[in-house]
């Protein structure tokens, strides 16, 4: 089956710098989405994305659609501890019930 | 509110043993799905559920069974549990595609 591409796969990143972050894949989709798991815990939504080209904000993330719809890319700015945890993007397209994913980019703050 | 809910957390099995996976989700939700997610893998669908009464495969839904036994619950059933089915497995429900919410996840081990 399908999966996206994530890159990077992981990132050591010290407390206050921003980070990028993107997806690709071969097939285009409709709708691009973003979703955070902290250790031991289910993933979380953060940003939906429905228009090629669209840039939407949530708080510090911004996460953009990209004008081929073959990829997507967020950025964190300012990092804090609590934005350590696996990020993982995903697709979708209309009239379908599946979401393919990301292989997930997993970010770490050093202290 | 307590949103998607999954037992048991935890379980260890031996190999050939049979087993079911709960789910329950108080959002009246129409979709429910089982996820697998395994290392370096991100998230596998194993099966869906568009609506009550109705399931459909995933990308990985040999060794498993499901019942979607009324709108709140989605079980999954390892009939032979074995050492390839060792994984974290998440029941996810929505709406719509996009804003699928996640349960705190099941972590399977078989011996």
């Amino acid at each position: 089956g399908q999966q996206l591409n994530q890159s990077p796969q992981s990132m050591f990143i010290q407390e206050g710098e921003d980070v990028s972050m993107n997806c690709t894949s071969s097939s285009i989709f409709n709708t691009w989405l973003w979703y955070k798991q902290d250790p031991g815990e289910g993933p979380v939504l953060l940003i939906a994305l429905y228009k090629a080209g669209e840039l939407t904000s949530n708080g510090r993330l911004t996460a953009q659609f990209g004008i081929t719809r073959k990829d997507s890319f967020l950025n964190i700015s300012a990092s804090i501890p609590s934005d350590v945890g696996i990020y993982f993007c995903a697709g979708a397209n209309f009239g379908n019930e599946k979401l393919t994913f990301g292989t997930g980019t997993r970010l770490t703050i050093i202290p | 509110n307590a949103g998607v809910t999954q037992t048991p957390k935890f379980q260890v099995l031996k190999t050939g043993q049979s087993m079911t996976l709960q789910c329950a989700q108080d959002m009246n939700h129409n979709s429910m799905y089982w996820y697998r997610q395994d290392p370096g893998m991100g998230l596998r669908l194993i099966y869906y559920s568009a609506s009550e009464g109705t399931t459909d495969k995933g990308e990985v839904p040999n060794g498993y069974n499901v019942s979607r036994l009324n709108k709140r619950e989605f079980s999954l059933r390892l009939e032979s549990a074995a050492p390839s089915q060792t994984s974290v497995y998440f029941c996810a429900s929505s709406w719509a595609t996009d804003t699928q919410y996640f349960g705190p996840g099941t972590r399977l081990t078989v011996l």
